[in-house]
């Protein structure tokens, strides 16, 4: 079956503009996570969905982070006038149930701001 | 606040031979703790893991250890292959004692590069 999905694979953008990433989770998976891997590091968490609860932001690391999902479908995660800092690969993953640990990967997008 | 850590950035191994990956953790409320593949381009992939109330965990070629006393674990490759080249990382999660959903926590990561 299909696994999960991101788009766009690459993308480059200016300091200050606003970019906008895509994931589709695995069909019938209720949880989904967004993670962060900077050069070099691990990854970072981020966000958690999970059905129609209040998603957990803790990771979020400023105010110019969103995220988004509809439903137990698509998410979407927003940075809002990018800097430098913000280059890093953005993983998507999602899981079965929310206390599933074994989580599913996306091939993730990799942002470069210039 | 590196609450899982893996202190080798990188391990050379001949095929064949044994590969060991460490990964320490400092949170005690850490009750799972699972290893990743991760592939160039790819998203990582589970690879094996272990409740905190064991302290072995095997799976073909790959066996995972536990000690919580040492907040210590290891992966081991026997035999290792040249396809095992990726980096590999270490996850920890707390749904017992803490988030009540699979919220992992990785190490940064470890190359290993399987010689023919």
């Amino acid at each position: 079956g299909a696994g999960v999905s991101q788009s766009p694979s690459n993308k480059v953008t200016e300091k200050g503009k606003d970019v906008e990433l895509r994931c589709d989770p695995i069909s019938g998976h209720t949880a989904l996570y967004w993670y962060r891997q900077r050069l070099g590091q691990g990854l970072e968490f981020l966000i958690y969905f999970q059905g129609n609860s209040a998603p957990d932001k803790s990771g979020l690391p400023s105010d110019r982070f969103s995220a988004e999902r509809t439903g137990e479908s698509v998410s979407t995660l927003t940075i809002q006038r990018t800097q430098q800092e913000d280059s890093a690969v953005y993983l998507c993953a999602s899981s079965l149930q929310p206390t599933s640990y074994e989580q599913y990967f996306g091939p993730g997008t990799r942002l470069t701001v210039t | 606040d590196q609450q899982v850590k893996q202190n080798s950035p990188s391990l050379s191994v001949q095929e064949g031979r044994i590969s060991i990956l460490n990964c320490d953790y400092t949170n005690s409320m850490f009750d799972y703790f699972l290893w990743y593949k991760k592939y160039p381009a790819e998203g990582p992939t589970f690879l094996i893991s272990i409740s905190s109330i064991k302290d072995k965990n095997e799976d073909g070629r790959f066996t995972v250890f536990l000690n919580k006393s040492a907040k210590h674990l290891s992966l081991h490759i026997v035999p290792s292959q040249p396809g095992d080249s990726a980096v590999y990382f270490c996850a920890a999660s707390a749904i017992a004692g803490g988030t009540s959903y699979g919220k992992l926590t990785f190490g940064q990561g470890t190359i290993l590069t399987v010689h023919p």
